[in-house]
Parts: structure tokens; sequence; C-alpha cells
């Protein structure tokens, strides 16, 4: 069965420090995506970055930086230099490619890691 | 731009009572979905749409009911509340299948069952 695990529940550092934030997934499939999602204090969340199961390649945009390794099948997100506004708690989802109609319209979502960063 | 917009952003019922919760998006998106949110569990999909009229059950269906007249509206009802169902209701969509596009949510309501 399909899983997303975040071991971290809460991660607290001190501004200008380097952090990353652990994804582990568990699926069947060879075709999947993978997605992180930002949710600030102020409650919405924000889609941070979708990377499909075929492209390994690291992802680098401005501070934020996704490695994806799937002989150890997680997606891991690292924050350079963090900020105070980078408090947030992250999720990190994932969506097979099955045929089956409910799997084509769900994410299965990890419980999340709650970010503190302090000034 | 308004993206989607969920009203109400605050709610507190007394046991048995009903409600709606209503979801709107202007982006003419075909998919939207509903989402709960408790802690420590992330989300998980309550019901969802795939276009106008369509309608089906998601992982914790039992308790909520759905419909979708209009492409851009998709509401949310409560037909006896439960303290269980306390909670924060997200409201999302997409174009296409979310494996492809992800989703942009509404920024949610948090409902308290009493």
């Amino acid at each position: 069965a399909q899983k997303v695990t975040q071991a971290q529940t809460e991660i607290s550092v001190v501004e200008k420090e380097d952090v990353t934030l652990d994804c582990v997934y568990e699926t069947r499939d060879t075709t999947y995506y993978l997605f992180w999602y930002k949710q600030p204090p102020s409650g919405e969340l924000v889609f941070l970055i979708r990377r499909n199961s075929f492209d390994e390649q690291n992802e680098i945009s401005g501070r934020y930086s996704w490695n994806f390794q799937k002989s150890t099948s997680s997606f891991n997100f690292t924050i350079t230099a963090s900020q105070v506004v980078d408090s947030a708690v992250y999720f990190c989802a994932l969506s097979e490619a099955r045929e089956e109609v409910d799997s084509n319209y769900q994410l299965i979502w990890g419980a999340g890691t709650k970010l503190i960063i302090k000034p | 731009n308004a993206g989607v917009t969920q009203t109400p952003k605050f709610r507190v019922l007394k046991t048995g009572q009903s409600m709606t919760l209503l979801c709107a998006q202007d982006m003419n998106h075909e998919y939207m979905y509903w989402y709960r949110q408790d802690p420590g569990m992330g989300l998980r999909l309550i019901h969802y749409s795939v276009g106008e009229g369509t309608t089906a059950k998601g992982e914790v269906p039992d308790g909520y009911n759905v419909s979708r007249l209009k492409k851009q509206n998709f509401l949310l009802g409560l037909e006896s509340a439960a303290p269980s169902q306390t909670s924060v209701y997200f409201c999302a969509s997409s174009p296409r299948t979310p494996r492809n596009y992800g989703y942009t949510f509404g920024s949610g309501t948090r409902l308290t069952v009493v």
C-alpha cells in the first residue's frame, strides 16, 4: 500500500541555519509523483514542487532544494540559510499513476513537519 | 485573482446540527476535492468531483455529503454534526488529475462541534 512518512514531527533551528526535512514513501508503482506543500501559520496550503519518478535530478529553487533518491524511497527538502518566514508546516505527498480510478484523484499525504525558525 | 474561496472560515456547531460548507473556484478547474486536516494525520480526502454533476467518495466519506451542481462550486454538507467532525476542512481544485498539476487550495474552514 502507498504511504508517506515524515518522521520529524517538529524541527527548530536558528535563523540562517540549513535544515533538511525528510520524506520517505512507499509505493508499488514504478510511475508515481511526489509533492511538497507549505502551510504557513495563516493556514493556507501552498504548492512548492512536483516531481515524477523518472526524474531523479535534484531540484533547486533559490534557497530551496529537493533531493530525490529512488534507491532509498526518499524525497527530502532542504532550506539553505533559513529565514523566519520559512516557519510553517511542510507536507510531503504521493500520487500514483495506476489505472484504478480512485488512485488517479488522490494524493497520499504525510503527517507534516512543523518547522520553527528562531530569530 | 480569487482562486479557491471557502465559506465560512470558522463555525461552531452543536452536536446534531447540520451545515453546508461552500467552495467556489474561478479557474475553470474540472476537479474539486474536500479534505479534512487533523493534528498529526495530514490531509484525508472526504469526497471529490471530476466534473459538474459528478461526485465520488474519498477515504473518509461517512457523515458527509457533497454536491457539484455547477462547475465552479462544490458543497460539503454535514447532516448531523458529531464531535469527531471537529477539524479544519480544505477545499481544493485542479485542472486535471492532481498527479500532473497538484492542487490549488482554499484557505480552510475551522469547524468545532461541541
